[in-house]
């Protein structure tokens, strides 16, 4: 099974920018990183996914080292709504646990 | 588009009773996928179609559970009889298969209560 990990929670302070590391070392050349997250019991909803280069969206920046053993993904300016579980996965199928963000006003 | 469309939202039943959920899938996309979520297990993937065959279904806990997807708009996860430790939300996703990347798009999920 691929396999990520993620730390299990994290605090950011609103307003601030949050940085959530995700480590996937058995991550095959082709294969493309994923982020999701979920706010309170709804599905899983996408943010972005990279290859090799950094990538940037609306929603969030990615960035994944040059080995691609590991990415990080950035929230520029936490809100209050940004609170939620976030996964990142690279086999688009298998989901961990994920990181519970915290954001605290 | 309405997006994934789950039924019921939520359930309720009694221990070996018989459940199916059931997805609709957003039209066009080809792949299908159950997943069961849990405090103590996370978001596991049960089992996923392509074209409306079964892939892998290495994640379905035991034989009580099974899943069909008798055409490309209508797929049903069934678990008989169930039990109290089935109780979980179930969510079904479904993408694009093919091509390099493809993003899952998910249901709301079923809420399942085996009492």
């Amino acid at each position: 099974d691929a396999k990520t990990t993620q730390p299990p929670s994290m605090d950011c302070a609103e307003g601030r920018a949050a940085n959530l590391p995700c480590n996937h070392s058995t991550i095959s050349g082709n294969e493309y990183v994923y982020w999701y997250r979920q706010i309170h019991s709804q599905g899983p909803q996408y943010i972005i996914h990279g290859l090799k280069n950094n990538e940037t969206n609306e929603m969030a920046s990615l960035i994944i080292t040059e080995d691609r053993k590991s990415s990080t993904l950035i929230l520029p300016h936490a809100t209050l709504r940004d609170t939620a579980v976030y996964y990142c996965t690279y086999d688009k199928i298998i989901f961990g646990k994920g990181t519970r963000l915290h954001i605290l006003p | 588009d309405a997006g994934v469309i789950q039924s019921p939202r939520h359930e309720v039943t009694e221990m070996g009773q018989e459940v199916t959920l059931r997805c609709k899938p957003i039209s066009g996309h080809n792949s299908l996928f159950w997943y069961r979520q849990t405090m103590m297990r996370g978001l596991e993937l049960l089992i996923y179609f392509n074209n409306n065959v079964p892939i892998d279904d290495s994640g379905m806990p035991e034989d009580r559970f099974s899943a069909k997807m008798p055409n490309a708009s209508f797929s049903t996860l069934k678990i008989q009889p169930s039990e109290p430790r089935d109780s979980a939300v179930y969510f079904c996703a479904s993408r694009s298969w093919g091509g390099a990347y493809n993003e899952q798009f998910f249901g709301p999920g079923t809420r399942l209560t085996v009492l």
